[in-house]
């Protein structure tokens, strides 16, 4: 069975970082791209990063860019989102999802608040 | 990176049918044949209903289908049922490994 288990979310002030993970289990996690998506509260889902199966190539939205970054560790079964530069319009959940050219599973997500 | 445009919410009676769209650019909806539809009750992850504009994923009832046509997508549930009121996102693969969500349409069965 596929999972994906998120955490590191929480609070914190404007200006600060965090550090998301996700924990992947039921598939081989380097054969996979791998994404970040939010969801700020009653709002849509937003496209945030992606990651390819080797790290080759990342991606960032125009809203991130140059304040966080994506990483995986493939013997760890693992992602990450460290985020720098904390705003108050980065708070979100935060779902890492499995990606091919849609997204076929989803983790519960973390709770990121940026609020002072 | 501008979101894909689907209407704010659309309703219908047990039974009916409802459509919802999806309208994008020539750069997402209508450069890819990779549109994808997510289904999110409140509190829970998105779950994936539609992929590749019209394919259904082992599990999903047959009373959801997706369609597309130049930039704009749908997705049709017929026949509903109280359970399918719910959250629904579309979603296009945009190029160079980047993806663009539609603003997620709420769908009320009176």
């Amino acid at each position: 069975e596929v999972q994906l288990v998120e955490s590191g979310g929480g609070l914190v002030k404007p200006g600060g970082s965090l550090r998301l993970s996700c924990a992947a289990s039921g598939f081989t996690f380097s054969t996979y791209s791998m994404n970040w998506v939010r969801q700020a509260p009653g709002r849509g889902l937003e496209w945030v990063s992606s990651i390819t199966s080797s790290s080759g190539y990342i991606y960032y939205a125009d809203s991130v860019k140059g304040r966080f970054t994506i990483s995986r560790d493939n013997a760890k079964n693992s992602l990450y989102l460290q985020m720098n530069s904390l705003r108050a319009e980065d708070t979100a959940v935060y779902y890492c999802a499995r990606v091919t050219y849609y997204y076929d599973f989803w983790g519960q997500g973390t709770m990121v608040t940026v609020s002072s | 990176q501008s979101a894909l445009t689907q209407p704010r919410s659309v309703s219908g009676s047990p039974g009916q049918s409802v459509t919802i769209s999806c309208t994008g650019t020539s750069s997402d909806v209508g450069g890819y044949n990779y549109v994808s539809w997510y289904q999110q009750h409140p509190g829970k992850a998105p779950k994936l209903m539609i992929y590749d504009v019209s394919k259904r994923p082992s599990g999903v009832p047959d009373r959801f289908s997706g369609s597309k046509s130049g930039n704009t997508a749908s997705l049709t549930i017929s026949g509903l049922q109280a359970e399918d009121e719910s959250d629904y996102y579309c979603c296009s693969y945009a190029g160079s490994y980047t993806w663009v969500f539609g603003g997620g349409t709420k769908l009320t069965v009176l």
